[in-house]
C-alpha cells in the first residue's frame, strides 16, 4: 500500500530563510510524487512533480524537490523564504498500481515566514 | 483557458438531508475526482469519473455518490448527511487520467452540516 509521511505539522522561517519541507512515502512500485501548495480558501495548486527522468525537479515560485529512491523521499526546498510562501504544503504520490488517478496525499506541512 | 469551477462555494445543510455538488472540469479534460479535506483526517479520495463511468472509488460508506455527464461534467451526492461530512470538497480534473498526469484542483465547496 502507498503512504506519504511530512514531516513536521508546522514549519516557520524567517524571511530569505532556506525552506525546507520533507515528504518520504512508501510505494511499492515506482512512485510518481507531487506537491501541491493550499493558500487559505482556496484548492490546491501544483508546484512541482516526478515522473521520470531528472530527479532534481523544478517547480513554479522557485521551489524544488528531488527524489531519492534509496531514502524513499522527496523533499521540497526553496532557498530564499519570502512572506508569500505562506501557505499549507501537500505531498502526493500515485502510482501504476495505487488505481489510475487516486492521489494519496501527506498530512501537509502549514508553513509560516515572519519578517 | 478556464480553470475547474465548483459550485456551490459555501454551503449549510442540517443532518439527515442531502446534498449535491457540482464540479465542471477544465475543458478538453474527461476525468474528474473528488477529495474530502477535514482537518481531522486531511485528504481523502472519494471517486473518480471518466467518460461517465467510475474507475475507482475510495474508501467512503455508500451515502456517498457521484455521476459524470457527456460533458464532463460531474456531481457528487452525499445523503443522509452527518456531522462529520461538514468538510472541504475538493474536484480535480485530468486530460485522460494517467498515473503522470497533471490534476488540476477546483476552489472548493465548503459544507458545514448542523
Amino acid at each position: 500500500a502507498q503512504s506519504v509521511t511530512q514531516l513536521g505539522s508546522h514549519v516557520s522561517v524567517s524571511e530569505g530563510a532556506l525552506v525546507l519541507l520533507r515528504c518520504n512515502y512508501s510505494s511499492s512500485v515506482p512512485p510518481y510524487l507531487f506537491w501541491y501548495v493550499q493558500y487559505p480558501n482556496q484548492g490546491l495548486q501544483l508546484l512541482l512533480k516526478y515522473t521520470t527522468g531528472a530527479t532534481l525537479v523544478k517547480g513554479i515560485n522557485g521551489f524544488e524537490a528531488e527524489f531519492k529512491k534509496s531514502e524513499t523521499s522527496f523533499h521540497l526546498t526553496k532557498p530564499s523564504a519570502h512572506m508569500s510562501d505562506a501557505a499549507e504544503y501537500f505531498c502526493a504520490v500515485r502510482s501504476l498500481g495505487g488505481g489510475y488517478n487516486k492521489l494519496i496525499f501527506g498530512a501537509g506541512t502549514r508553513l509560516a515566514v515572519h519578517p | 483557458k478556464a480553470g475547474v469551477t465548483q459550485t456551490p462555494r459555501y454551503l449549510i445543510k442540517t443532518r439527515g438531508q442531502q446534498v449535491t455538488l457540482s464540479c465542471s472540469p477544465i475543458s478538453g479534460h474527461r476525468s474528474v475526482s473528488w477529495y474530502q479535506q477535514t482537518p481531522g483526517q486531511g485528504l481523502q479520495f472519494l471517486f473518480e469519473y471518466f467518460s461517465e463511468t467510475q474507475r475507482n472509488k475510495g474508501n467512503f460508506p455508500g451515502r456517498f455518490s457521484g455521476r459524470q455527464f457527456s460533458n464532463s461534467r460531474s456531481e457528487m451526492n452525499v445523503s443522509t448527511l452527518e456531522l462529520g461530512d461538514s468538510a472541504l470538497y475538493l474536484c480535480a480534473s485530468g486530460r485522460a487520467g494517467g498515473a503522470q498526469e497533471t490534476q488540476y484542483f477546483g476552489p472548493g465547496t465548503r459544507l458545514l452540516v448542523l
